[in-house]
């Protein structure tokens, strides 16, 4: 069962580059998440989107970009890379069902921006 | 102000000891509420979920107080694979039903 799968797992990218970020789920959740972890501050949202062709605004989404066109990936964009956006990067999905809406992580995308 | 909030730790003890850890939200329109267990350099999975009545999951129990917005995690008979961090979790409708985080809690279990 692979679940929620990230892509890469370790990138180096220097100031200024561009990179995208892919999240496949293979459960057939409605809901994808993606969230930023960095050392004292815990995850942090910084897009979601609650269906194919929808996308919102977490906490911290500037600099990033995001695009939902199939159900089962969610894509991270990061146009123009700043040393701040060094983080780990987590995407989760989750089956939204009114009252316990458990969410499956992936593995995490390790990011430095030199 | 964070709006879930956990004491960092770390939280040192030895095997087969007890340990609660605490949390407190913010934002009383909270839902759902959850134990995750982070492992170092691995992603988040989840413990347990925590209901009202409280519930209990072998050596773990969970209690949530609504009225005062406060969550805990009772760990009994610590094992040395207990060692990880503990993260609250809660969730609100109107953000897509995100998960909103504590920062976690630390713990080693030692020999």
């Amino acid at each position: 069962n692979a679940g929620v799968t990230q892509t890469p797992k370790f990138r180096v990218l220097k100031t200024g580059q561009s990179m995208t970020l892919l999240c496949a789920q293979d459960m057939n959740h409605e809901y994808m998440y993606w969230y930023r972890q960095d050392p004292g501050m815990g995850l942090r949202l910084i897009h979601y989107s609650v269906g194919e062709g929808t996308t919102a605004k977490g906490e911290v989404p500037d600099g990033y970009n995001v695009s939902r066109l199939k159900k089962q990936n969610f894509l991270l964009g990061l146009e123009s890379a700043a040393p701040s956006q060094t983080s780990v990067y987590f995407c989760a999905s989750s089956p939204v069902r009114q009252g316990n809406t458990e969410a499956f992580f992936g593995q995490g995308t390790r990011l430095t921006v030199v | 102000r964070k709006e879930v909030e956990q004491d960092p730790g770390p939280f040192n003890v030895p095997e087969g000891a007890t340990v609660a850890f605490n949390c407190t939200y913010s934002n009383s329109a909270s839902q759902s509420f959850f134990w995750y267990r982070q492992d170092c350099r691995k992603e988040p999975k989840l413990l347990m979920s925590v209901y009202s009545s409280g519930n209990e999951d072998g050596r773990f129990t969970a209690q949530l107080n609504r009225a005062s917005q406060y969550i805990s995690l009772l760990i009994r008979d610590s094992k040395l694979s207990d060692s990880a961090t503990y993260l609250c979790v809660v969730n609100i409708a109107n953000s897509g039903y995100a998960l909103n985080f504590g920062k976690g809690t630390s713990l080693l279990v030692t020999p």
